[in-house]
């Protein structure tokens, strides 16, 4: 079956600092990939997404690039900002059947000033 | 614009109690799902609709009903609540099956704790 996996958190990194989070996903064929960020106390919110492999998805400052020969979708951002904390979720929907998008379980950033 | 709205936002239930937590969307999506969020698990499906009349179960859907009547209403049941089922519950929702092009929107979620 699919399925997402990301690095443990929490990542703690100060203003203006280089931010990766890894995410690496198991599907059969070509599934879309998203990430997703949820703000204190808020739902989550589509950040990015990629639909084929190269695509590279990019929203706010953040990308991510969707690698097929790696099965990897990790989000960067050049400089991070204190608003930027919050809890980021990579997701994929396989190519056929599945109707509903598998969810990595989330990585908390913490952005100190 | 509404979009996604849950109620309650927090309910305490006891063990055995039953509970209807609400999801109205009001953008026409044709998708509506639950999903609920634990520590170090991410999201897990519960159920999900593809239309009014239609419901489907996700990936953990022991202990919980669903019914899609309308277009608008998507609400989850808990016909009898176990401490395991406490847990932040998301509703969102879709144009199509949820997809590149049909993007999620999900609701502020609900809180839900049971002793």
């Amino acid at each position: 079956g699919n399925s997402v996996t990301q690095m443990e958190g929490p990542v703690t990194l100060s203003e203006e600092a280089f931010l990766t989070i890894n995410c690496t996903y198991t599907a059969t064929g070509y599934p879309s990939l998203f990430w997703y960020v949820q703000y204190p106390g808020e739902g989550l919110q589509l950040l990015l997404k990629a639909t084929k492999a190269d695509d590279k998805g990019s929203n706010k400052g953040f990308e991510a690039t969707y690698r097929k020969e790696t099965t990897s979708f990790h989000l960067e951002k050049g400089s991070v900002q204190v608003s930027d904390s919050a809890v980021y979720f990579c997701a994929l929907r396989g190519p056929r059947g599945r109707r509903a998008l598998t969810f990595g379980s989330g990585t908390r950033l913490q952005v100190q000033p | 614009n509404a979009g996604v709205t849950q109620t309650p936002k927090f309910q305490v239930l006891k063990t055995g109690q039953s509970m209807t937590l609400q999801c109205a969307q009001d953008m026409n999506h044709e998708y509506m799902s639950w999903y609920r969020q634990d520590p170090g698990m991410g999201l897990r499906l519960i159920h999900y609709s593809v239309g009014a009349g239609i419901t489907d179960q996700g990936e953990v859907p022991n202990g919980y009903n669903v019914s899609r009547s309308t277009t608008e209403d998507f609400p989850l049941r808990l016909l009898s609540a176990a401490p395991s089922q406490t847990s932040v519950y998301f509703c969102a929702s879709s144009y199509g099956t949820p997809s590149g092009a049909n993007v999620l929107t999900f609701g502020a979620g609900s809180r839900l704790t049971v002793l």
